[in-house]
Order: structure tokens, then C-alpha cells, then sequence
């Protein structure tokens, strides 16, 4: 089946400085990307959705500044996390599809973000 | 903001069938109705997915009512493995837009 990867699977920053996360559907094209995140014992969020080539939509109260999402191509997104505080720390996780609600969401296995 | 609405939690027995219920009164005619299922730090994992008709696969059966406000994920004979989170997510055939709500969590008892 469609498989995503997610890299890194944990990371540990320091305050202040930003984290690269990275998401790849390996054998397929994916047409859109989501990017979530998820707090301990909590549902999952929305964060912003991110078809290829074009800026990424943000849900509301997301700041796009400080979440920098980047899909450069048909197989890769990025999610940058700037100038990371204690707040931020939390469990992202991406999702992709090869098209528009007819095809399933495949997840990646997230990303445990630390920051100290 | 529209959301999918379903329970906060429900309990089944072991090998008994489990019927899980979700709302989504704001549908539109271009959402699918999609499911999926996590376990603690993992991301969800596909289950079933459909626009108007009722589904089947290996893992589950999709009823959508004939309205399409409200769907019902039924898993035929549930086992331990099959406690997790489940959420009933739209999206849109038009934009990709995803609408979702808490999820649901289910536990199976022995």
C-alpha cells in the first residue's frame, strides 16, 4: 500500500532555535498535503493544508510565520518550525493523498518535537 | 466552523459487533465520508472511505444514511486491537478541505 515518510520520528531542540520536519509519499504522487499537530491526550489539529507549487492554506489561530510549510514538489513537504519555544513541543504529524477526497489520507508516523 | 460530531467514548466486548456513529449535518455534495483510527503515538491509519452508497473492505463496513448528515462505522467483530481513536473526517471532492472533529475513543473488553 501508499506508504509516507515522516523525518524525524523525535527531535529535541533548544529554545530559540527552528526545527525542519519532513514528509514524503514514497510511491506515489501526492496532490496535497495536510500538516498536524497533537498535544498529549488531545485530537488531532488541522494545521494547513499544501497542494504542490502553490502556498499553503492555514487554519485560524495558526501563525504561518512561524509554521513554514514548503511543498516543492509532487512527493515532498516540509514543515518548519521557527525560533521553537516550550509551547511549541508537541506531535506533528503530516498526511498526503493523490487526489481530492476520493482517495484515502495516508499519515506518516509523526514527529515528537521537544524543545528545552 | 462545521465539524464531524461524534461521541467522546464508547465501550464494546470483545468478538461483538461495534457500531460507531458520526453527525455531519453540513455536508456538502462533493464530501466524502472518511475514517480512520490511531493508536497512542502512531498517526492514523486508514479505514474506510465513501461518497453516497455503503462500503465494505476487510477491516469495516460504511453505512451513510440516505441524507448523508450522519454515517456509521461498523466493525463486525471487534478484538483488543481494535481500541483506538476513530475519526469521521470529510473532504471535499472540490478543494481537498478536510472537516473533522474529537474522534472518537473506543475501548474493547475482554
Amino acid at each position: 500500500g501508499a506508504v509516507v515518510s515522516q523525518h524525524p520520528s523525535w527531535v529535541i531542540c533548544k529554545s530559540g532555535t527552528s526545527v525542519k520536519i519532513e514528509c514524503r509519499s514514497l510511491d506515489f504522487q501526492a496532490t496535497t498535503m495536510f500538516w498536524y499537530r497533537q498535544f498529549p491526550k488531545q485530537s488531532l489539529m488541522l494545521m494547513a493544508t499544501s497542494n504542490e507549487g502553490s502556498k499553503a492554506t492555514y487554519e485560524q489561530g495558526v501563525e504561518k510565520d512561524k509554521f513554514l510549510i514548503n511543498h516543492a514538489s509532487l512527493t515532498l513537504s516540509t514543515l518548519t518550525v521557527t525560533s521553537a519555544h516550550p509551547e511549541d513541543s508537541s506531535f506533528y504529524i503530516c498526511s498526503a493523498t493523490r487526489s481530492r477526497g476520493g482517495s484515502p489520507l495516508h499519515f506518516g508516523n509523526g514527529t515528537r518535537l521537544t524543545v528545552t | 466552523d462545521a465539524k464531524t460530531t461524534q461521541p467522546n467514548s464508547m465501550e464494546s466486548n470483545e468478538e461483538e459487533p461495534v457500531h460507531l456513529p458520526c453527525n455531519h449535518s453540513t455536508i456538502s455534495g462533493t464530501d466524502y465520508i472518511h475514517w480512520y483510527r490511531q493508536l497512542p503515538s502512531q498517526g492514523p491509519e486508514y479505514v474506510i472511505h465513501g461518497l453516497t452508497s455503503n462500503v465494505n473492505n476487510r477491516m469495516a463496513s460504511l453505512a451513510i444514511a440516505e441524507d448523508r448528515k450522519s454515517s456509521t462505522l461498523i466493525l463486525h467483530r471487534a478484538t483488543l486491537r481494535d481500541a483506538a481513536v476513530y475519526y469521521c473526517i470529510l473532504i471535499s471532492g472540490a478543494n481537498s478541505k478536510l472537516t473533522f472533529g474529537k474522534g472518537i475513543t473506543l475501548s474493547v473488553r475482554p
